[in-house]
């Protein structure tokens, strides 16, 4: 099975709600990433967090991470309906960005 | 000035032929790679290259034939196409950790 998987597949709120989108992995990483996808289009890098970084923030964005429960989470506060998109998370277990392993995704919308 | 594109966009083709997707970064990366998006959004490594040369061959069929002719550019030729062949392919660049993705190629196997 994928070294990610993120929880809930879907989500749906009304703008200027938070959203919090959960990913869990098996083994130990060096890094953590999250990216975006837009409907038919390619990811793009949100954020990164290292596995000694317990949280991180970037704008509306703030990730978490629990390596002891292998674990993360990403926070959007006050969502916009521009922020409807997948949500991946990544695992790099060796650093580099060499070989990063995505879970499955969370389809956010957001509803005016 | 898009930094990581790649062409097609949009892929029709029959089982059995043969098919190349070109990808082209010019943020000055030295490694790319290949993804593989299915049906269900799951998005899966298939290969990375670091100055051309290959350092990640993920057990992709040998159809799959991926070449850097220099480390701004790699294509991707599938032989023999199969109806299981039908996904996204995203090229990919970077640098550091973080990835710099192309637009996608939907590939539709008929």
């Amino acid at each position: 099975s994928q070294q990610g998987e993120e929880d809930p597949q879907a989500l749906s709120i009304q703008e200027g709600e938070n959203a919090t989108m959960n990913c869990s992995y098996k083994t130990s990483i060096n890094n953590l990433q999250w990216y975006r996808q837009n409907s038919g289009r390619g990811l793009v890098h949100l954020i990164l967090i290292r596995s000694n970084e317990r949280e991180k923030h970037s704008g509306r964005l703030r990730v978490t991470l629990d390596t002891s429960k292998k674990s993360s989470s990403l926070l959007i506060t006050a969502s916009r309906a521009a922020d409807t998109a997948s949500y991946f998370c990544a695992t790099d277990l060796t650093g580099g960005g060499n070989k990063l392993t995505f879970g499955t995704g969370t389809q956010l919308k957001v509803e005016l | 000035d898009t930094a990581v594109s790649q062409t097609p966009k949009y892929l029709v083709t029959q089982m059995g032929n043969d098919k190349s997707i070109k990808c082209e970064q010019n943020l000055g990366h030295d490694t790319m790679y290949w993804y593989k998006q299915d049906s269900k959004k799951f998005l899966k490594i298939m290969f990375s290259y670091n100055n051309k040369e290959l350092i990640i061959n993920e057990t992709v069929p040998n159809r799959f034939s991926p070449k850097s002719p220099d480390k701004a550019h790699l294509n991707l030729h599938i032989n023999s196409l199969e109806l299981g062949d039908s996904a996204v392919y995203f090229c990919a660049s970077s640098v550091t950790e973080k990835l710099f993705f192309g637009s996608g190629t939907q590939l539709s196997v008929l």
